[in-house]
């Protein structure tokens, strides 16, 4: 499989920590993104970092990738309770579909 | 345009019955994908088409599944003979490759066999 996978699996922090949270996957890539869903609902674009790309920044988001090993990862800093949801990165192999991991849950605390 | 529409956003059906769902995505995106999504898991590619070719469909789509997008607008995505094992969300998403490769994602059908 072409998965990503997520870790953790859970996350629980204080409402003003950051969270952190990485993504792995097998083959090369021509982008990664990462997506967040509140639960039951569909998933809402956060960030894309292509493979030429080392870091990525957006509001309080910032993405790193790493190709030769193959991780991304997605840090929210000053974390609050809006923030609680599943967190997926998506990878693009070869321009045609997305294939996701399995989702890192985060709750954030008030 | 208000992003990607799905119709509906729960189904309740007996087995055996057949069921439809539709997806409107963003208007000027040229590729729709449809993934299946269960609880706890993240979304599994089912479908993509480019404008109103179907491009590539994966193993897991039975043939009790059957995919359309006519004239590459809404597409439509058929269920026959549903089972409970079918039980999921069903998710539809757009994107204008070549431009930004971002997917817009609707909110979902959540489908329960019973």
């Amino acid at each position: 499989s072409q998965q990503g996978e997520e870790d953790p699996q859970a996350l629980s922090i204080q409402e003003g920590e950051n969270a952190t949270m990485n993504c792995s996957y097998k083959t090369s890539i021509n982008n990664l993104q990462w997506y967040r869903q509140n639960s039951g609902r569909g998933l809402v674009h956060l960030i894309l970092i292509r493979s030429n790309e080392r870091e990525k920044h957006s509001g309080r988001l910032r993405v790193t990738l790493d190709t030769s090993k193959k991780s991304s990862s997605l840090l929210i800093t000053a974390s609050r309770a809006a923030d609680t949801a599943s967190y997926f990165c998506a990878t693009e192999p070869t321009g045609n579909q997305f294939y996701f991991g399995t989702g890192t849950s985060l709750t954030v605390i008030p | 345009d208000t992003g990607v529409s799905q119709d509906p956003r729960h189904k309740i059906t007996k087995r055996g019955q057949n069921v439809t769902f539709r997806c409107d995505p963003i208007s000027e995106h040229n590729r729709l994908y449809w993934y299946r999504q269960t609880l706890g898991q993240g979304p599994e590619f089912l479908t993509y088409f480019q404008n109103e070719a179907q491009l590539e469909k994966s193993r897991l789509l039975s043939d009790r599944f059957s995919a359309e997008r006519p004239k590459g607008s809404f597409s439509t995505l058929e269920i026959q003979r549903t089972e409970q094992g079918d039980s999921a969300m069903y998710l539809c998403a757009s994107s204008f490759v070549s431009f930004e490769p971002e997917a817009f994602f609707g909110q979902g059908t959540r489908l329960t066999v019973v």
